[in-house]
């Protein structure tokens, strides 16, 4: 069983389009994040959740919007995409706060044309 | 605030040779440290960890050891694969412990 999935693998859409990536967990973990991974493969949080609690809320254009339905899944929505959206989603989880070893999903290749 | 500072990649090496990814971190306190790996295509995962000054992380024949004096956490490894080509992320907690911070990341390339 794969510990943190998301889907999809690839999103290919066009500028001003809305479109959700899912994310689940099945470890148990209490917190989870979603992170962009840019072209140079710089990687930056975006969003934490822990227990279904907003705790970071990096600055990221309100067009991005988390979603956490329970404690195993968090969902990322995106509203009026742009050229600049084009990135790597990663979500991930840990056991408790971020300072723990963190899980990785296989992320997300977003490519808005 | 904190950050972590890696040395800019690509890094090529033949197989068998010696590896060092220099990492040096900027923090309050002294925060447990990691390092993490990308094979291509796929996420990130731990390699190895350290949770206190002078701790020795190792895993799959790499180590890294944490040291305040230096406030420097370099990843080494013996004898390189072909295997081990991928990119490697050095990172530590954020000061609120919420989320990490991760270096800009070192390509490693490595040809037989």
């Amino acid at each position: 069983d794969t510990a943190v999935s998301q889907t999809p693998k690839y999103l290919v859409t066009q500028m001003g389009n809305d479109k959700s990536i899912k994310c689940e967990q099945n470890l148990g973990h209490d917190t989870m994040y979603w992170y962009k991974q840019d072209s140079k493969k710089f990687l930056k949080i975006m969003f934490s959740y822990n227990n279904k609690e907003l705790i970071i809320n990096e600055t990221v254009p309100n067009r991005f919007s988390p979603k956490s339905p329970d404690k195993a899944h968090l969902n990322l929505h995106i509203n009026s995409l742009e050229l600049g959206d084009s990135a790597v989603y990663f979500c991930a989880s840990s056991q408790d706060r971020g300072d723990t070893e963190a899980f990785f999903g296989q992320g997300t290749r977003l490519t808005v044309v | 605030g904190d950050s972590v500072t890696q040395m800019e990649g690509p890094v090529t090496l033949s197989e068998e040779a010696f590896l060092t990814i220099n990492c040096t971190y900027t923090a309050t306190g002294y925060p447990s440290l990691f390092w993490y790996v990308q094979y291509p295509g796929e996420g990130l995962q731990l390699l190895l960890k350290a949770t206190k000054a002078d701790d020795k992380g190792s895993n799959k024949g790499f180590e890294a050891t944490y040291r305040k004096e230096t406030t420097s956490f370099h990843l080494e490894k013996g004898s390189v694969q072909v295997s081990d080509s991928a990119v490697y992320f050095c990172a530590l907690p954020n000061q609120a412990g919420t989320a990490l911070i991760f270096g800009k990341g070192t390509t490693l390339s490595v040809s037989s």
